[in-house]
């Protein structure tokens, strides 16, 4: 199986700043199937990204995503009061699907 | 749009059966889509149990798959989970969501908590 790995753990940062989240695989996502999640308390998953750089519907243009391979970035150009929050990332390109353990974005 | 809500017992007896149902509207289930259960629990995040396709097709998490049924039911336009022997580590926020082809879990349910315990 696939193990994602996510760092930081923990990013803090004020609104308006940049963030950068990093997601690296234990071996090449196939078809570089990587998605990203955004999760707050009580809420499921919302799907950002897919396909590594895909935005899915309605998601804003600050959230990009990049990579190929074994290493992937999810930016928020410019941090929104409601961007902060959990984030996942998820491979689906090999069976089981699996997960990263994380990062949270928090307020500085 | 599609809406997904799971329904079951929120709480099961040590050795017990797990049973959720997730019924599907906005969409049918007969679509081509997979459909998912994923579980969040504190210790182990998140974590794909398994997905059925609407021939039946089943894929299992080979961690869960000795415990784990998935099925689905056409004429109510939903699908199901039963795990079995259960434990207090099956204790988790379960989720059922749908996998639409190349984009993976775009739509999910609002969870429903499972407790094991006596």
């Amino acid at each position: 199986e696939i193990v994602l790995t996510q760092s930081p753990g923990t990013l803090s940062l004020s609104p308006g700043e940049r963030a950068t989240l990093s997601c690296r695989a234990s071996q090449s996502v196939s078809s570089n199937y990587l998605a990203w999640y955004q999760q707050k308390p009580g809420q499921a998953p919302r799907l950002l990204i897919y396909g590594a750089s895909s935005r899915a519907t309605g998601i804003p243009d600050r959230f990009s995503g990049s990579g190929s391979g074994t290493d992937f970035t999810l930016t928020i150009s410019r941090l929104e009061p409601e961007d902060f929050a959990l984030y996942y990332c998820h491979q689906y390109g090999s069976s089981p699907l699996t997960f990263g353990g994380g990062t949270k974005v928090e307020i500085k | 749009q599609v809406q997904l809500q799971e329904s079951g017992p929120g709480l099961v007896k040590p050795s017990g059966t797990l049973s959720l149902t997730c019924v599907v509207s906005g969409g049918s289930i007969s679509s081509s889509n997979w459909w998912s259960w994923v579980r969040q629990s504190p210790g182990k995040g998140l974590e794909w149990i398994g997905e059925i396709y609407h021939s039946g097709s089943t894929n299992y998490n080979p961690s869960l798959k000795s415990r784990v049924t998935i099925s689905l039911d056409k004429s109510k336009n939903q699908f199901s989970l039963k795990m079995s022997s259960v434990t207090a580590a099956d204790t988790a926020v379960y989720y059922c969501a749908r996998a639409a082809a190349g984009i993976t879990l775009d739509y999910w349910g609002q969870g429903t908590l499972v407790t094991v315990s006596s």
